[in-house]
């Protein structure tokens, strides 16, 4: 079993304000670290798959930066909108195996 | 959704009953998941198959069993529910580096 960990558990925030996250994995055998959006009542969908070390992803309002050699990946929510309210969730991906490892997830909600 | 069923949707049964939930794609994916969700600890991997007939452990796998007979359709049997297995169960299907999620079956074992 690895251990992924992601922080804040919770976070509220107004709306228009930047927010971000962490997700730390480990460093070892990595083969890729995905982020997923969930909202509540409905699946995780798929934000980012990020392979390189030092990759940058961006979707709009949303980026994930992320650092393999130390283990962790952050994920930036520009301009925070009541529509961005949903649980994130990072998954570890390593080279061996063919398991996702998920963090238990950073749940955002945006105050109008 | 990327294709992903999953049936029944919401199931309440009693303790000491069997339980098969079923999850279907139709994109062809070699990779299919079986993961429960519970409050505390995110999706924790159940069993997972990498071809037909071809399946695997995961991290909490005890007490439960899966079949996969066909490319489309991927099972999970509780032989016999038991409290603890009340839980958000989700499917997934694609490859090592890629899932797509079914909506969700919420199971209640009373």
């Amino acid at each position: 079993i690895l251990n992924v960990e992601q922080s804040p558990q919770s976070l509220h925030v107004q709306e228009g304000d930047s927010t971000n996250f962490t997700c730390s994995f480990p460093s070892s055998n990595f083969y890729a670290l995905h982020w997923y959006r969930w909202e509540t009542a409905k699946s995780p969908e798929a934000l980012f798959v990020m392979t390189l070390n030092g990759d940058e992803k961006k979707k709009g309002r949303i980026s994930a930066t992320l650092n393999t050699k130390e283990g962790y990946s952050y994920l930036y929510i520009k301009g925070s909108q009541p529509e961005d309210s949903a649980t994130y969730l990072c998954a570890f991906n390593p080279n061996t195996g063919n398991q996702f490892y998920f963090g238990t997830g950073t749940s955002l909600t945006v105050i109008p | 959704d990327a294709g992903i069923t999953q049936s029944p949707r919401h199931k309440v049964t009693e303790t000491g009953t069997p339980v098969t939930l079923r999850c279907h794609q139709t994109e062809n994916h070699r990779y299919m998941y079986w993961y429960r969700q519970d409050p505390g600890h995110g999706l924790r991997l159940i069993h997972y198959s990498y071809g037909v007939k071809d399946t695997d452990k995961g991290e909490v796998s005890d007490g439960y069993s899966v079949s996969r007979s066909k490319t489309e359709d991927f099972l999970l049997t509780l032989e016999s529910a038991t409290s603890s297995q009340t839980s958000v169960y989700f499917c997934a299907a694609g490859t090592p580096g890629e899932q797509f999620f079914g909506p969700g079956t919420r199971l209640t074992v009373l």
